[in-house]
């Protein structure tokens, strides 16, 4: 299984800051006949599904605000909120869907300081 | 507008089988590179995959808990049923279900439902 370990695992922040949470994989996830690193990220406030944000490594989803970015191939990633909002707060997740088993990571939660 | 709903028992015993159904709309899965997976976030824990279906019916599962989950589809209901047998208080979680996007058999997930809270206590 592809093992995918986040960094850090909590994270506080004053609003307007630049927030930046790594994911780091056990294998690369860059599939060489195609160029794509098969990595996404998610935002998860409670009692709400997750949401999906980026997906390709870097290629933000429909609808999700561009403070929101993703960056990173092979094996070490990261997502970036350039400046942080109140309703950012939540537990984000890197998930790698190279292969199956697929995995995500243990979870970032960033809060508000 | 792709929406998915989860349903389903909230309280299971230890031992029993858990069946779960997932209704969705606005895609079928008959139509090429489309599928259904199912997760699962278990308090104070990280998300974790369980089981994924495609149009074409393949099927993969969780290697930890292959042995206790059974996906199918009904095409013509737009449904995607989970089983999971033998239910333990540790399986104790909210249960998603996702559409999948991507193509080929590597998927990312993009529209969820909103959860369902599954509860194993005698």
């Amino acid at each position: 299984d592809i093992v995918t370990t986040q960094s850090p695992d909590s994270l506080a922040l004053s609003l307007g800051e630049r927030a930046t949470i790594n994911c780091k994989s056990s294998q690369s996830l860059l599939y060489s006949s195609n160029n794509k690193n098969y990595l996404a990220w998610y935002q998860h406030k409670p009692g709400q599904p997750p949401k999906l944000l980026i997906y390709w490594a870097s290629t933000r989803e429909s609808g999700v605000p561009d403070r929101f970015s993703g960056s990173g191939s092979g094996t070490d990633f990261t997502l970036t909120i350039s400046s942080l909002q109140a309703e950012d707060v939540a537990v984000y997740y890197c998930q790698q869907y190279y292969n199956t088993p697929y995995t995500f990571g243990q979870g970032t939660k960033l809060e508000i300081k | 507008q792709i929406t998915l709903k989860e349903s389903g028992p909230t309280l299971v015993k230890p031992t029993q089988t858990l069946t779960l159904t997932c209704t969705f709309s606005g895609f079928s899965l008959s139509t090429s590179e489309v599928g259904v997976g199912w997760f699962r976030q278990s308090p104070g824990r990280a998300l974790e995959w369980l089981a994924l279906i495609y149009w074409d019916d393949d099927k993969r599962y969780s290697p930890s808990l292959k042995s206790r989950l059974t996906i199918t589809k009904d095409t013509s209901k737009n449904q995607v049923v989970l089983t999971m047998t033998n239910m333990d208080p540790v399986d104790t979680a909210t249960y998603f279900c996702a559409h999948a996007s991507g193509g080929g058999n590597s998927c990312y997930f993009d529209h969820w439902g909103q959860g369902t809270l599954v509860t194993v206590s005698s």
